[in-house]
C-alpha cells in the first residue's frame, strides 16, 4: 500500500496570506490526524478527523482549522499567518484507534 | 494538565550496548501510549504502541514497557546498531481519540 502522502513539501509565505495543506492518507484508513512541530514547543496535536468528523481538536486558535473528505483525504487551512506558523505539519492516518502512520510533513516557512 | 517528560534528552553510546530510554507522565488516565522514532527533516515512525490494558508490547530489539500507576513507561533497545541512531518521541492518549500529548524526545546516536 502507498503510504500517507502530503502536498505539498515546502511552502513559503507571507505573513497575513492563508495556506492550504493536504493529506492522503492510506487506502481504507479513516481517521486523519494534523501536527504542529516545532524547535521550541515540540510536536503538538491539531485535530483528529474520522469519517469526515472532527471527533477532537487541540488548543490553537481559530485560525487553525481543517476537513476531511469523503475518500478520506484532509486539508487544513491557516488563515492569517503569522511568524510564529512556521513549523513543520505532519498528518498521520490509522483504522481508528490503533497504529499511526506519518507522512513526511510539509514544512511552512512564514516571512 | 497532562505533561510528558523525556529522559535524557540526549544519549550517545558505542554499537552494541543495550539501552533504556524513559518517558514519563502526570495523569496517569491514558488510552494507551506510543514510541515513535523521528530521523531528521521526516515523519515519525511508529514502533510500539501499548494500550492502556497492556504492560509491555516487544517487536524485534525493541521492548516497551508501561506502569500506568506510576506513570512511567521505558522503552528497551537491545543490541544497539547505528542505524539505531534518531530522536525517539514518546506520546500518550488522552481522549482515545488520538489527541497525543508528546515528549520533548530523546536524541540517541549510536557510534560505529
Amino acid at each position: 500500500k502507498a503510504g500517507v502522502t502530503q502536498t505539498p513539501r515546502y511552502l513559503i509565505k507571507t505573513r497575513g496570506q492563508q495556506v492550504t495543506l493536504s493529506c492522503s492518507p492510506i487506502s481504507g484508513h479513516r481517521s486523519v490526524s494534523w501536527y504542529q512541530q516545532t524547535p521550541g514547543q515540540g510536536l503538538q496535536f491539531l485535530f483528529e478527523y474520522f469519517s469526515e468528523t472532527q471527533r477532537n481538536k487541540g488548543n490553537f486558535p481559530g485560525r487553525f482549522s481543517g476537513r476531511q473528505f469523503s475518500n478520506s483525504r484532509s486539508e487544513m487551512n491557516v488563515s492569517t499567518l503569522e511568524l510564529g506558523d512556521s513549523a513543520l505539519y505532519l498528518c498521520a492516518s490509522s483504522e481508528d484507534l490503533d497504529t499511526q502512520y506519518f507522512g513526511p510533513g510539509t514544512r511552512l516557512t512564514v516571512l | 494538565k497532562q505533561e510528558v517528560t523525556q529522559i535524557p534528552a540526549a544519549l550517545s553510546v558505542p554499537e552494541g550496548e543495550n539501552l533504556v530510554l524513559n518517558c514519563s507522565f502526570t495523569d496517569s488516565a491514558i488510552y494507551n501510549l506510543q514510541w515513535f522514532r523521528q530521523d531528521p527533516g521526516k515523519g515519525l515512525t511508529s514502533l510500539l504502541l501499548i494500550q492502556s490494558s497492556q504492560r509491555e508490547q516487544t517487536s524485534g530489539r525493541l521492548n516497551a514497557s508501561l506502569d500506568k500507576s506510576s506513570g512511567r513507561s521505558t522503552l528497551y533497545i537491545a543490541a544497539s546498531q547505528p542505524g539505531d541512531s534518531a530522536t525517539y518521541l514518546c506520546a500518550v492518549d488522552t481522549s482515545g481519540t488520538y489527541k497525543y500529548i508528546f515528549g520533548t524526545g530523546t536524541r540517541l546516536k549510536v557510534l560505529a
